[in-house]
């Protein structure tokens, strides 16, 4: 079965320093993958997606994030954290030719000051 | 509207209770979704309709669940006899095209269900 994992519940960081948040998968051929920002009280944010082709993919916000087939990895990296980007990110994939996305339980970013 | 949305925000509800949660997607999206978010875990798959049609229920979990779209666009959770278990932030996401094509989701904001 397919699986998700974010090994990192909690990171700190200091603003202007750089993030990279981990996610694993399990899956046996190349799946869809995501990463998604959840900010208090606001809904799933898409930060961006990987289907095919370049492996480093961009995303807003300035994040990007690197698909690893070798490793089953889809890190999510930003080189300069901004105090706006507190929030709670989640790794996510969809295997191809089904409907169901899993997501992983989280990663919750506090930004110091 | 620009976004989606879900109705009510906040539910509390006596265990036993019956519930409906709502969701309106992006007007003219196909494909709608919903997810059961427990505290301090990453949304977990309920259920996808393709239109009105519902191609997918397997992660409802139990036949307590069950969601409709009769006309292709509103969405409705219910939930009978609400167990304690319940207690999650249930979202609804909707994206524009159907079947298995590799599309952004669009979150709404969630309905918080407390059962007490």
């Amino acid at each position: 079965a397919q699986s998700v994992t974010q090994p990192d519940i909690h990171i700190t960081v200091s603003e202007g320093a750089s993030l990279e948040l981990r996610c694993n998968y399990s899956y046996g051929a190349t799946p869809y993958l995501f990463w998604y920002v959840q900010s208090p009280g606001q809904g799933l944010q898409l930060l961006l997606k990987y289907f095919s082709g370049d492996t480093l993919v961009q995303g807003i916000k300035g994040f990007e994030a690197e698909f690893k087939r070798s490793q089953s990895s889809f890190n999510l990296r930003k080189p300069s954290v901004h105090w706006s980007d507190a929030a709670e990110y989640f790794c996510a994939v969809r295997a191809s030719g089904t409907y169901k996305y899993i997501f992983g339980t989280g990663t919750r970013l506090k930004v110091l000051a | 509207g620009a976004g989606v949305s879900q109705s009510p925000r906040y539910k509390v509800a006596k265990r036993g209770q019956d519930v409906a949660l709502r969701c309106d997607p992006i007007s003219g999206h196909v494909s709608l979704f919903w997810y059961q978010q427990a505290l301090g875990q990453g949304p977990e798959f309920l259920t996808y309709f393709q239109n009105e049609a519902q191609l997918d229920k397997s992660g409802l979990p139990s036949d307590r669940f069950f969601a409709e779209r009769p006309e292709g666009s509103v969405s409705t959770l219910k939930i009978q006899r609400t167990q304690q278990e319940d207690s999650a932030v249930y979202l609804c996401a909707s994206s524009r095209r159907g079947g298995l094509e590799q599309e952004t989701q669009y979150f709404g904001p969630g309905t918080r269900l407390l059962v007490l």
